[in-house]
Order: structure tokens, then sequence, then C-alpha cells
């Protein structure tokens, strides 16, 4: 058990590019969840996968921000088009139940 | 929707005992975690209340009172590496709703 691992670290992108992000979680773990943090504030929910289905997703996200998770293994998560607003640290989580998270370390992005 | 309240910053002494208060407003209530996040670190799990009363993990406890909307976090014997931000959340959904968390506390531990 190597915990959740998100790649990349860090993202720095022009406005306007896409980016994409990916999350493994604990292979056991059937629910995955992508949080968006940041400064001074508690994570904020994006989206969340129980095994390869996507069963939530919040109104706040626009159609700019796409989720998948094939075969209910990794997760990915794109922005298109992305806006300064959108720099933030996008934290993975993954569980085997309703609590108890195991979050990653995380991707930094910065919009420039 | 759902709403936690929790104080921004918390200073205490090491060795001390603080306290972390959280009240939530949420249509419905499937228990209150508790999470830990050091600067620059992942937040991790902590501490989870489903029923009324208090939970122990070791220095750390969590309460729970569904009545009053209320729960918090006791540190006891605390130490310097408890320095960080502490996040109350809740679910206010059952089966698949996700974690909805408050803003944090900033916790502060001083020699």
């Amino acid at each position: 058990d190597t915990g959740v691992s998100q790649d990349p670290r860090h993202k720095i992108t022009k406005r306007g590019q896409n980016v994409t992000f990916r999350c493994d979680p604990i292979s056991e773990h059937n629910r995955l969840y992508w949080y968006r943090q940041t400064l001074g504030q508690g994570p904020e929910f994006l989206t969340y996968f129980q095994n390869e289905a996507q069963l939530e997703k919040s109104r706040l996200l626009s159609d700019r921000f796409s989720a998948e998770r094939p075969k209910g293994s990794f997760s990915t998560l794109e922005i298109q088009r992305t806006e300064q607003g959108d720099s933030a640290m996008y934290l993975c989580a993954s569980s085997p139940r309703e609590y108890g998270y195991t979050f990653g370390s995380g991707t930094r992005l910065t919009v420039v | 929707g759902q709403s936690l309240e929790q104080p921004s910053e918390v200073t205490a002494v090491e060795g001390a005992i603080v306290q972390i208060n959280c009240t939530y407003q949420t249509s419905g209530f499937y228990g209150l975690s508790w999470y830990q996040q050091h600067d620059g670190g992942a937040p991790t799990f902590l501490s989870y209340n489903a029923l009324d009363g208090l939970e122990e993990t070791g220095r750390f406890s969590s309460f729970l009172s569904r009545s009053d909307s209320y729960g918090y976090l006791l540190l006891q014997e605390l130490q310097m590496k408890d320095s960080a931000s502490y996040f109350c959340a809740v679910r206010d959904g059952s089966g698949n709703t996700p974690l909805v968390f408050g803003k944090g506390t900033r916790l502060s531990v001083i020699a």
C-alpha cells in the first residue's frame, strides 16, 4: 500500500491552455474523490466516483472541468481553457467507505 | 446546503490541552469527521463520530452532540508537531454523499 499518488506535483500553465492531472488511489478503495483547495480554505468538493461510475459532480464545477475513472482504477481530471481563478491545489482522495478518506499530496496548479 | 463554523485560529502552549469546536447546519446528518493538515501536506484523517459521545484515540479525542449540531476535537499533551490546520467535515446524506469541509482552524503550539 503506497497511499494515494498524484501526478504531477506542480503544474504551471498559461491561461487558455488545457491541463490534465492523474490520481492513483489505494487499490482496494472503490471510492475516489477530487477536491480543490485554496490558501486558508478547506477542501472544496469537485466530483466523486464509485468504481468507474461518476456519481456526483459539484454544481460549482463548470463545463471546462471533466473527470474520468476508466475501469475503476486511476482517475484523471482535465481542465480546459484554464483561467487564473483555477489556480489552486487539486487533491485526490480514496476510501473504502463513506468516511476515513486518504488524500494524496495534491497537484498545485498555477495559471499565469 | 451545509455550513460549518470553526474558529480560524487557536494558540496553545506545549503540554497543554486545546479544544477546537465545530458547529454545523445540514439538511441531514451522517457523521462528523476531523482531519489534520500540516503546511504543504495532505489532509490526514483523525476521527469520525456518527453517534453522540466521546471517541478517544491516543492524545486526540472527538466529541459529538447531534442535538446541538456541535462537535469538538480535543488535543491533549500538546506537542510542537501538532501545529497544523484542523478541519471538521460532515456528510448530509447517506451512501454516496461526499464530505463537506469547514474552513479549518489553524493551531499554533508555542513553547
